[in-house]
């Protein structure tokens, strides 16, 4: 038979609420990371990135935090909406290298 | 539009034919990737060019030929594929940059939906 497909884990958040979406890495040499979001028929898109010299980091309407401690990423989408609704992805790699390691994914359903 | 444009968008092929997938920059960017987004597994690095060198090769099998005539351009040559291969291909180009603070941010094509029957 077929095998099973990737199983995203999915979170659901109602319009205007916050949404976090979590990440853990494994490699501890890590130390650059970013968040991206991925659309239906589309090629993922950067949301924001971290440098592991800091734990917090602002964009519009964005927020990373990362701990090195536990090595877990998060990314906090403010007063989400419907336009948010897509996969998003954190990668990670060590500094100056090019070879990302992307996370499996977690889907974001935004409900009206 | 992210300046990285991807062709075919959709391609269906048998196991003994032999295609190319074409990724066009349009950035300035002096890095490419192949990357393979499957069902199955997340997102996975095929190849990195930077300079138009190849830097990374993680275990692609010979099926799959990647070529950089120059830092706009990637082609990824394909001859006898697997069913098991079917998967979306994503292109992406980066400026490297060994500056303090530099973004790696990667920026990707739209991707070809490959199916190999």
């Amino acid at each position: 038979g077929e095998s099973v497909g990737l199983h995203l884990p999915t979170l659901s958040v109602q319009e205007g609420d916050n949404s976090i979406i979590n990440c853990a890495y494994s490699n501890s040499a890590s130390d650059y990371f970013i968040w991206y979001k991925q659309e239906s028929g589309k090629g993922p898109q950067f949301i924001i990135d971290i440098r592991s010299n800091m734990d917090k980091r602002q964009g519009q309407r964005v927020t990373v935090l990362l701990n090195k401690t536990v090595k877990h990423l998060s990314l906090q989408i403010a007063a989400t909406q419907p336009g948010d609704s897509a996969v998003y992805f954190c990668a990670e790699n060590e500094y100056y290298g090019q070879n990302f390691v992307f996370g499996p994914g977690t889907r974001l359903s935004v409900l009206p | 539009e992210t300046g990285v444009t991807q062709t075919p968008r959709h391609l269906v092929m048998g196991m003994t034919n032999k295609k190319s997938l074409k990724c066009e920059q349009h950035l300035g960017h002096n890095a490419m990737y192949w990357y393979k987004q499957s069902a199955k597994k997340p997102l996975e690095l095929m190849f990195v060019y930077s300079l138009e060198e190849r830097v990374e090769n993680n275990s692609v099998p010979s099926r799959f030929s990647p070529e950089c005539p120059n830092s706009s351009h990637l082609f990824l040559h394909l001859h006898t594929l697997q069913p098991e291969d079917s998967a979306l291909y994503l292109c992406a180009s980066s400026q490297e940059s060994l500056l303090a603070g530099a973004s790696n941010e990667q920026f990707f094509g739209p991707g070809t939906r490959l199916t190999v029957l």
